[in-house]
């Protein structure tokens, strides 16, 4: 069955460079692709949505790309801020269910 | 202010007593559903709805069971908790089914059963 995996638990980037979040799925290819951001304790917020036939999507330093013959979507953050330091979730559709990647913690460093 | 809204946002209670936990969303939305996160495992649906009386099981709907009696509300109720259901909740609602539109999810209710 359609499994989702975020390329790691947690990953560090220096403020001001660009932070690249990696999500994969397992089979087919979704209609549609979202990136979600979380901090501790609160619910997911929606960031952005990407489909099937869109190879790029961007809002202000927000940048997704989806590639259905890698079976990846790439999430960039461009001039990463402290701000930005939270858990970011990959979703995709999978038999009338939405299915969520278990995130990867990002943390910006002053 | 488009909002879902959970309630209670705590909650510890013993085993085996009935609890529920209320779900309202003020957006008209026709889906909603259920999530349960925990370490290590991330965001897991438990039941969905896609509209007033049409629910059906996600991938852990094991002792749990909703309703949907109205468009706006989707109580989770759990009939006989157990230690194992100890987890975050969340309640989310769209406008439609799938991915094709945004999610809004409420600001969780952490049970903690004893």
């Amino acid at each position: 069955s359609q499994k989702i995996e975020q390329n790691s638990e947690a990953l560090n980037i220096q403020e001001g460079k660009t932070a690249t979040l990696t999500c994969n799925y397992t089979n087919y290819s979704p209609a549609y692709l979202q990136w979600y951001r979380q901090d501790p304790g609160r619910g997911p917020v929606f960031l952005l949505l990407i489909r099937e036939n869109e190879k790029e999507k961007r809002k202000e330093r927000l940048k997704v790309t989806f590639d259905t013959t890698l079976k990846q979507s790439l999430f960039h953050i461009t001039a990463s801020q402290p701000a930005d330091s939270a858990t970011y979730l990959c979703a995709l559709d999978r038999d009338d269910k939405i299915i969520f990647g278990k995130g990867t913690r990002l943390h910006i460093l002053p | 202010e488009a909002q879902v809204t959970q309630n209670p946002r705590y909650l510890i209670t013993v085993t085996g007593k009935k609890l529920t936990v209320t779900c309202s969303q003020n957006m008209n939305h026709e889906y909603m559903s259920w999530y349960r996160q925990d370490p290590g495992l991330g965001l897991r649906q438990i039941y969905y709805s896609m509209n007033v009386e049409v629910t059906d099981k996600g991938d852990v709907p094991e002792g749990y069971k909703v309703s949907r009696k109205e468009k706006r509300n989707f109580p989770l109720i759990l009939e006989s908790p157990s230690p194992n259901q100890t987890s975050l909740y969340f309640c989310a609602s769209s406008s439609g089914l799938g991915l094709n539109t945004e999610a809004f999810f409420g600001q969780g209710t952490r049970l903690t059963v004893v």
